[in-house]
């Protein structure tokens, strides 16, 4: 069974500080990695994807993809109470044709 | 305005029947799927299509049919064999102008069984 694991929430944060989302993955043939935000009753929307091993920055959105550790994780700088939702992480692998395996998500309440 | 659509936004369902959910892209991507999420859960593939004519099963097929006719649909038959089919049912289709499998979802539709 090809699974995706993320970190078990809810995780809470302050205002403008950072929130770190982890994810670990079991198909070494994984290949490239996303992160939905899902907000309650929405569906989800692409924040990041990342398919190299290193970091890849965004705006406050910073993804880190660690293959030797099959580790995965996204980190949101000056977090903001709009942050709050679901974050979901995803891998594919290469010759899946675009087939996701998702995590259960992660919920993260940035309060004021 | 390009996009994915899904038809109906809330859909209620008896005991027995069968119901279709609708999805339609206008951005010519080639491969789409239906997902289903669950309360507190990440999403659950059902089936999908990479080409016009051919799809094939996901995770949970058992209870779910799809048919691809044309390019830009992708429609779901929830039939009375799906013992649990109260969900959130997503369709996304796929985009791979960088060879990167991204997906985009549609907005969704909620079936309730009575």
């Amino acid at each position: 069974q090809k699974e995706v694991e993320q970190n078990s929430g809810p995780l809470s944060v302050p205002e403008g500080a950072i929130a770190s989302l982890n994810c670990t993955y079991s198909d070494r043939g994984s290949q490239s990695f996303f992160w939905y935000r899902q907000y309650s009753g929405k569906s989800p929307e692409l924040i990041m994807f990342i398919y190299s091993n290193g970091d890849k920055e965004d705006g406050r959105f910073t993804a880190q993809l660690n293959k030797a550790s099959q580790y995965v994780s996204l980190l949101i700088r000056d977090s903001q109470p709009s942050d709050s939702a679901t974050y979901l992480c995803a891998g594919t692998g290469g010759t899946s044709y675009g087939k996701l395996t998702f995590g259960q998500g992660t919920i993260l309440t940035v309060h004021p | 305005d390009g996009g994915i659509t899904q038809s109906p936004k809330y859909l209620f369902r008896k005991e027995g029947q069968n119901v279709t959910l609708s999805c339609e892209q206008n951005l010519n991507h080639d491969a789409m799927y239906w997902y289903r999420q669950d309360p507190g859960q990440g999403l659950r593939l059902i089936y999908y299509s990479q080409i016009v004519n051919d799809f094939q099963k996901g995770d949970i097929a058992e209870g779910y049919s799809v048919s691809r006719e044309k390019k830009e649909s992708f429609p779901l038959t929830v039939t009375s064999a799906q013992k649990n089919p109260t969900a959130f049912y997503l369709c996304a289709s796929i985009d791979r102008p960088r060879g990167t499998d991204t997906q985009y979802f549609g907005p969704g539709t909620r079936l309730t069984v009575l």
